[in-house]
């Protein structure tokens, strides 16, 4: 069954200090993983989007490695933001049909404190 | 910047009532969605459509249909709505040049059915 399992389900931190979400799939035929950001009462916002060859890419302080061997993903904040308190989804595509299909994790929600 | 615009952020409706969700995209996407959002389960599929008139079931479609006689607009209706059927509704559009396109997502409905 395709699976997709982040952890931990929630976290606090404190502003300025570095954290790391983790995402654990069981996804085949296996496309890409997708790390999405969802603030209270908005949609989600595409962080990272990457395919089975990269194992690592950057968007401002936010980095998402992956490991395709072992199936997992961690998303990697610095130094941070008040603003990044919100909900994190990790999202993985299966091959297949038109779009793929995508299968969501339940999400990680950070709470940053000053 | 691609913007999906969802017409409801907060709808209360009746049950028994048919309730009409829209959505409209602005950057031409082939691809749009239509998801809902509860606590504990993530975002799951209801239905999608990779171009005018063409829809295809997502995972839960029951009790759902959708429209599609434009490109940039996705309607999602609800026959007869029922009290299960609460929930937060998101909008999304993708391109359709690759598996590998981010899905850009509207700010959501919250429906209520009494």
């Amino acid at each position: 069954k395709n699976q997709v399992e982040q952890s931990p389900q929630s976290l606090i931190i404190l502003e300025g200090k570095n954290c790391t979400l983790q995402c654990n799939y069981t996804v085949s035929p296996f496309s890409n993983l997708r790390w999405y950001k969802q603030d209270t009462g908005r949609g989600p916002v595409s962080l990272t989007i990457m395919t089975f060859s990269e194992n690592t890419k950057s968007n401002g302080r936010y980095t998402a490695t992956l490991d395709a061997d072992t199936k997992q993903s961690s998303l990697h904040i610095t130094a941070s933001q008040l603003s990044d308190s919100a909900s994190y989804i990790c999202v993985v595509s299966a091959q297949g049909g038109n779009t793929g299909k995508l299968i969501f994790g339940q999400g990680t929600t950070l709470q940053v404190k000053p | 910047d691609v913007k999906v615009t969802q017409s409801s952020r907060y709808l209360v409706k009746r049950t028994g009532e048919k309730v009409f969700l829209e959505c409209v995209q602005d950057m031409d996407h082939e691809n749009m969605f239509w998801y809902r959002q509860d606590p504990g389960l993530g975002l799951r599929l209801i239905y999608f459509s990779y171009d005018v008139k063409m829809k295809e079931k997502g995972d839960i479609p029951e009790g759902y249909s959708v429209s599609r006689e434009k490109k940039e607009r996705f309607s999602l209706i609800l026959e007869s709505a029922s009290t299960n059927q609460t929930s937060m509704y998101l909008c999304a559009s993708s391109w359709a040049g690759g598996r590998n396109q981010p899905q850009h997502f509207g700010d959501g409905t919250r429906l209520s059915i009494l």
